[in-house]
């Protein structure tokens, strides 16, 4: 049971590349949500998915793009990297809303 | 005014002490509430969650809370060097949407000096 995995753990991208980021779960929750993390900052959430083909925004979503095709994996695309985009992304994933988030090991992205 | 708020810190504690680690939130109707603990470099935790007025206790750790005052605590008796690390508090915000969701403070950064 590996629980929330996510690849890659780093990456350098330059201004205006694109890239995926890959979140992948084992324990068969509906629930899964992508997170960014400044900089002495809480956690920011992007975007979420309640289940395959149903996602939705977060609270940080510009630049960003979602997809949920399958109960197992929900990937994050960013368009057009930018700076501001610099930050550890962390994948989580959970039985309900209520209950508690596992957590991946999370990607450092830098974009120079 | 946040919607989650933590003192950033550090707190700092000896060994063997009671760190007190402390969060308020602004939505009346959160449910749900959680304490995350993250080593520098790592992934969050979760350490402790209370759903009910009151306290919860489990080892070392007591979560306290206080719906009318909109008040959440963490308790850490019998301090450790190994609970040195950034306590982040998430409390359960109804949303629009497809349910609640999490908002997670800034987190408070604790320190146990042995």
């Amino acid at each position: 049971n590996a629980g929330v995995t996510q690849t890659p753990k780093f990456r350098i991208l330059k201004i205006g590349q694109s890239m995926t980021l890959q979140c992948a779960q084992d324990m068969n929750h509906n629930y899964m949500y992508w997170y960014r993390q400044d900089p002495g900052m809480g956690l920011k959430l992007i975007y979420y998915s309640v289940g395959a083909g149903i996602t939705d925004k977060g609270e940080v979503p510009n630049g960003y793009n979602v997809s949920r095709s399958t109960t197992e994996d929900f990937p994050l695309r960013l368009e057009l990297a930018a700076p501001s985009q610099t930050s550890v992304y962390f994948c989580a994933s959970s039985y309900s809303p209520d209950n508690e988030q596992f957590f991946g090991p999370g990607t450092r992205l830098t974009v120079l | 005014q946040k919607e989650v708020e933590q003192n950033s810190g550090p707190l700092s504690v000896p060994e063997g002490a009671i760190a007190s680690l402390n969060c308020t939130y602004s939505d009346r109707g959160s449910q749900s509430f959680f304490w995350y603990r993250q080593y520098s470099g790592k992934s969050p935790e979760l350490i402790m969650f209370i759903y009910s007025n009151g306290d919860k206790e489990d080892g070392r750790f007591t979560a306290q809370l206080n719906k009318a005052s909109q008040y959440v605590s963490l308790l850490i008796r019998d301090s450790q060097p190994s609970d040195s690390a950034t306590y982040l508090c998430a409390v359960n915000r109804r949303d629009s949407g497809y349910g609640n969701k999490l908002v997670f403070g800034a987190g408070t950064i604790l320190r146990v000096k042995s």
